[in-house]
């Protein structure tokens, strides 16, 4: 069935490096790709979201890009801070509202 | 804006026993979810909702049902609870079924 797959699932980056996360999907039909920061005990959070017309995306630090020939996308952090810890989650959806699926999760430590 | 909020916070149920975990949102959201979170299994949809009466399954529905008779609320019935069960909820909503906003989560114990 349609599932989302990401990788990897802990990454530690120094404070200052650059972190990427990657996930892949099924569902051809997926057009909507978003990305969820959830610190420890929180909800999680929209931090950045790109659509299926749009190769590449930015917003300060943050920056997701998407290859629909390859079905995949990824998530760049930059510069990274002690407070970019926290657990990223991507997801794909479709048009169908019951679609949202997302991916098992990346927990990202940055260490001073 | 209260936004979408959730309750209880925790919860610890018997195995059998039955309970409603409550979701209600203030921002006029037709799109509605249920998810549960469990360890290195991300966010798993559980019923959602796009609109006042209409109700749909998601990935993982059994033992949990769901109605929506108000824009505002959508609760989440657990119909006799088992161990698998433990995890932690989330309600979601959504003005346009993209971007969605989260509630605070409920942590649910099933002995």
């Amino acid at each position: 069935g349609e599932n989302v797959e990401q990788h990897p699932s802990t990454l530690s980056v120094q404070e200052g490096d650059s972190a990427v996360i990657k996930c892949t999907y099924s569902d051809s039909a997926s057009n909507y790709f978003p990305w969820y920061k959830q610190e420890l005990g929180k909800r999680p959070q929209l931090i950045i979201d790109i659509r299926s017309n749009v190769g590449e995306k930015k917003d300060q630090r943050i920056a997701v890009t998407l290859n629909k020939t390859a079905k995949h996308f990824s998530l760049h952090i930059t510069e990274t801070q002690p407070e970019d810890s926290a657990v990223y989650f991507c997801a794909a959806a479709t048009d169908s509202w019951g679609k949202f699926q997302f991916g098992a999760g990346t927990q990202v430590v940055v260490t001073p | 804006n209260a936004g979408v909020t959730q309750t209880p916070k925790f919860q610890v149920l018997k195995t059998g026993q039955s309970m409603t975990l409550q979701c209600a949102q203030d921002m006029n959201h037709e799109y509605m979810s249920w998810y549960r979170q469990d360890p290195g299994m991300g966010l798993r949809l559980i019923h959602y909702s796009v609109g006042a009466g209409i109700t749909d399954q998601g990935e993982v529905p059994n033992g949990y049902n769901v109605s929506r008779s108000t824009t505002e609320d959508f609760p989440l019935r657990l119909l006799s609870a088992a161990p698998s069960q433990t995890s932690v909820y989330f309600c979601a909503s959504s003005p346009d079924r993209n971007e969605q906003y989260f509630g605070p989560g409920t942590r649910l114990t099933v002995t």
